[in-house]
């Protein structure tokens, strides 16, 4: 069973910065299998990334994706007081169908 | 515009049953597979089940196996999931997830999502 590992576990930083987030994967992994996901207290889960590096529908061109293999990343440019949430990498496989990380905390400083 | 409603969840005894709905709306709910994924409070979310579009093929997770059924009604666009012989660590919202399509492998919709909690 593939586990995916997520670092750092919460991040502060200020409007303005930049930030990339890791998604390592216990084993290689396709990049079409890969997704991100932004949750927001309260709320559901909202697609952000999915084959690694292509945005969902609506998602700003500050978010970007890449990696390869066991290593993925998640950026974000210029941080706005919207993009303050918990993220999450997601693989697609066989068993189980769906594999969380256990998601990153991106804080306001 | 595509939207998702979850309904059933509430407050069962363990071993008790429940059977979460989810209704659909804005797309062709037969062309794609849909899932169920819970958070339990404070945690992170865990793929729980799913089918494909035609409801022939269904998924699972371990933990649930044998106690979970998940199943669809195309003609009503409604997901469900029937959950048998509830455990305290089943406690969690529950949410219903539509599938992207063959190429995009991951879930381009969400319901709001409906807790479901287990205790005596």
């Amino acid at each position: 069973e593939i586990v995916l590992t997520q670092s750092p576990g919460t991040v502060s930083l200020s409007p303005g910065e930049r930030v990339t987030l890791s998604c390592r994967a216990s084993q290689s992994v396709s990049s079409s299998n890969l997704a991100w996901y932004q949750q927001k207290p309260g709320q559901a889960p909202r697609l952000l990334m999915y084959g690694a590096s292509s945005r969902a529908t609506g998602i700003s061109d500050r978010f970007s994706g890449s990696g390869s293999g066991t290593d993925f990343t998640l950026s974000i440019s210029r941080l706005e007081p919207e993009d303050f949430a918990v993220y999450y990498c997601q693989h697609y496989g066989s068993s189980p169908m769906y594999i969380f990380g256990q998601g990153t905390k991106l804080e306001i400083k | 515009e595509v939207q998702l409603l979850e309904s059933g969840g509430g407050l069962v005894q363990p071993g008790g049953s429940l059977r979460l709905a989810c209704a659909a709306s804005g797309f062709i709910f037969s062309n794609y597979g849909m899932s169920w994924v819970r958070q339990a409070p404070g945690k992170g979310l865990e793929w729980v089940s799913g089918t494909g579009g035609r409801g022939e093929s269904t998924y699972y997770i371990e933990s649930v196996k044998g106690r979970f059924t998940i199943s669809r009604d195309n003609s009503k666009s409604t997901l469900y999931l029937q959950m048998n012989s509830l455990r305290p660590e089943d406690t969690a919202v529950y949410y219903c997830a539509k599938r992207g399509g063959t190429e995009l492998r991951a879930f381009d919709y969400w319901g709001q999502g409906t807790l479901v909690t287990v205790s005596s």
